[in-house]
């Protein structure tokens, strides 16, 4: 596709439950970037990838998040066993050039909340 | 621990005149900055961007102000139009390695016809 893809768009969860949040890069992206928005708040920083790899991870809040990126595209975001206050966007961006963050594409986001 | 902030959550302009975002940051270290702007249910879209060895960078009607001194930016958007309406986000680059940005809380920002 032209732009970042993000799916779902909206997620309805019950506490204590596991979710995955899909991210589908610009094709030819290598680098890969995890942001989530709480409610009235900035968006904050999660976890970076180039290529396959994770160089920086220490925006995940805690053990329950985790990411993955395989083939060097489509990265998927699992929160195990979520909380309230994982009730969030769930933002993906992607980027043709390492390091060049006024080049970060954005998708619309996962819509998480968490009953 | 916010190091980088926006004091204003929303601003109302009328429609040609001239909008000022404000931005503030702690980290003396950082050297590249963005705005970024959202409109709702949608991801946020570059807008433009200054590097510390300026003070001011321009495109059309944006235009952003760097006070290294004071750790202040701000975004001028003149004439406004009611197509600017929409939540601006302030980030700085925290590495060059990685592209990571920290971004402020956001200003919103209405544009009356």
């Amino acid at each position: 596709g032209a732009g970042v893809s993000q799916s779902p768009s909206n997620k309805v969860t019950e506490k204590g439950k596991d979710v995955e949040l899909r991210c589908d890069p610009i094709s030819g992206h290598t680098a890969l970037y995890w942001y989530r928005q709480s409610l009235g708040q900035g968006l904050e920083f999660l976890i970076y990838f180039q290529g396959n790899s994770a160089p920086d991870k220490s925006g995940l809040p805690s053990d329950r998040f985790s990411a993955e990126r395989t083939g060097g595209s489509v990265s998927t975001l699992t929160i195990q066993r979520t909380q309230q206050e994982d009730s969030a966007v769930y933002l993906c961006a992607s980027n043709s050039v390492r390091g060049l963050g006024d080049t970060q594409y954005f998708g619309p986001g996962t819509r998480l909340t968490v009953l | 621990d916010q190091q980088v902030k926006q004091n204003s959550p929303s601003l109302s302009v009328q429609e040609g005149r001239i909008s000022i975002l404000n931005c503030d940051y702690t980290n003396s270290m950082f050297d590249y900055f963005l705005w970024y702007k959202k409109y709702p249910a949608e991801g946020p879209t570059f807008l433009i961007s200054i590097s510390s060895i300026k003070d001011k960078n321009e495109d059309g009607r944006f235009t952003v102000f760097l006070n290294k001194s004071a750790k202040h930016l701000s975004l001028h958007i003149v004439p406004s139009q009611p197509g600017d309406s929409a939540v601006y986000f302030c980030a700085a680059m925290v590495s060059s390695n990685t592209g990571k940005l920290i971004f402020g809380q956001g200003t919103t920002l209405q544009v009356k016809p």
